[in-house]
């Protein structure tokens, strides 16, 4: 199975910050990569596919970037509707598998 | 605009079967891939599997022995079944529906979810 890893594990910021989420892949998943949030007590919601492809509707302070195994989520300016939890998935092999997940909370 | 909607008993006993049932509405279960994901409380998301009602079944190899996905066309209705159960399957269950994207090299994704279903194993 490939791994996915995240870091940080959490993070603590402001309103207005540049937040920035890594993810690792165990081995090399080219662009096979999507971004989810997920507020507490709510199903994930999607947010990027491909790496670095925007779903519909998902505000452009939102972007990713990487391939291969290194790939990053990037909020330029970070809103209070953004303070949720970020999954990263691969879909490049089965079984398809999740990061741990990256909290970032209010400073 | 799809809306998936998770159903099925909340409590479940060790070894027997957890039955869920996901209605999707606003898009035909013939046109996607259905998948079923699921997050035990405060710990992240694991894929269990999808179906596409034309294909072949897929499960991740944890669950495969004990999992079975199905779609009931003329309900429009993804179901997922899971034997045996322990409380290590005590989570919530997410179904979600799986898209592609248009380019290629870009995988699948899951691109709208139910709200979820806290199923637990207890006796």
């Amino acid at each position: 199975d490939i791994q996915m890893t995240q870091s940080p594990s959490s993070l603590s910021a402001s309103v207005g910050d540049r937040v920035t989420i890594t993810c690792r892949a165990s081995q090399s998943i080219g662009a096979y990569l999507n971004w989810y949030q997920q507020k507490p007590g709510k199903a994930p919601k999607f947010l990027i596919y491909g790496a670095s492809t925007l779903d519909s509707g998902v505000p452009s302070r939102f972007s990713g970037s990487g391939s291969g195994t290194e790939f990053t989520l990037t909020i330029s300016s970070l809103q209070p509707d953004d303070f949720a939890t970020y999954h990263c998935q691969q879909s490049h092999s089965f079984p398809w598998t999740f990061g741990p997940g990256t909290k970032v909370d209010i400073k | 605009q799809v809306q998936l909607q998770e159903s099925g008993p909340g409590l479940v006993k060790p070894s027997e079967t957890l039955s869920l049932t996901c209605s999707v509405s606003g898009a035909s279960i013939t046109s996607y891939y259905w998948t079923w994901v699921r997050q035990p409380p405060g710990k992240g998301l694991e894929w269990i599997g999808f179906f596409y009602y034309s294909g072949s079944p897929n499960y991740s190899p944890s669950l495969q022995s004990r999992v079975t996905i199905s779609v009931d066309t003329s309900k429009n209705e993804v179901s997922l079944k899971l034997r045996s159960v322990t409380a290590a399957d005590t989570a919530i269950y997410y179904c979600a529906r799986q898209s592609m994207g248009p380019v290629a090299g870009t995988g699948y994704y899951f691109d709208s979810w139910g709200q979820g279903t806290l199923v637990t194993v207890s006796s």
